[in-house]
């Protein structure tokens, strides 16, 4: 099956700093990548959808300002949690859509704000 | 009422039994329908996924879709410790529009 990176896989940060998250597609290229937050024991909520080389379309809630997305190329975006604070923390996962409406997802990035 | 509705459980099975599980959805539009698997930790992991209704095998995992019910089914048969995990159903009219449910934990107990 297709290969989605994230790096880094956990990150410890001051609250006020900004922090960069990867998502990479390995093996295929990917024009639609997903971002989704998991709080522990709940599904995922869909942040928002990334498209090469246009701007991200954030979900209704999300701050676009806060959470920065970039989809640079086929193969990688970033999320950028800006001036994170301790209520940032959470569990935040990408998606690349691999065709046939299938998406394969990355291993997951666990953010502590202290 | 959510687009998707999924029983979190827990649900607690030994091993060897056969492991049903269920998920309803209220927009008739769906026409994609996936299950995942995640472990604690971990990214979701595709396990299944169906175009329309009927049913797909792929060694001891079954999935079944009746569009006709709004229902869809994950049937695991010969439930080992190793499937304990958290099981999400998706589904979606088309490629960038996937709704999951809340999961679904099980454990197997050996």
């Amino acid at each position: 099956g297709a290969v989605v990176s994230q790096h880094p896989s956990w990150v410890i940060c001051k609250s006020g700093t900004s922090v960069k998250i990867e998502c990479r597609s390995l093996d295929f290229q990917a024009t639609t990548m997903f971002w989704y937050r998991q709080f522990p024991k709940q599904s995922l909520m869909l942040m928002a959808t990334s498209n090469e080389g246009s701007k991200a379309t954030y979900e209704q809630g999300v701050e676009k300002d806060k959470f920065l997305i970039n989809h640079a190329s086929l193969t990688l975006s970033t999320l950028t949690v800006t001036s994170a604070h301790p209520e940032d923390s959470s569990f935040y996962i990408c998606s690349a859509w691999a065709g046939a409406s299938s998406q394969y997802f990355g291993p997951g990035t666990r953010l502590t704000v202290l | 009422q959510k687009e998707v509705e999924q029983d979190p459980g827990p649900l607690s099975v030994p091993e060897g039994a056969i492991v049903s599980l269920n998920c309803t959805y209220s927009n008739s539009a769906f026409q994609y329908f996936m299950w995942y698997r995640q472990y604690s930790r971990k990214g979701p992991e595709l396990l299944m996924y169906t175009y329309s209704s009927g049913n797909k095998e792929d060694g001891r995992f079954t999935a079944q879709v009746d569009k006709s019910s709004k229902y869809i089914s994950l049937f695991i048969r010969d439930s080992q410790p190793s499937d304990s995990a958290t099981y999400l159903c998706a589904m979606s009219v088309g490629s960038n529009d996937m709704r999951f449910g809340a999961g679904t934990r099980l454990t197997v107990k050996p």
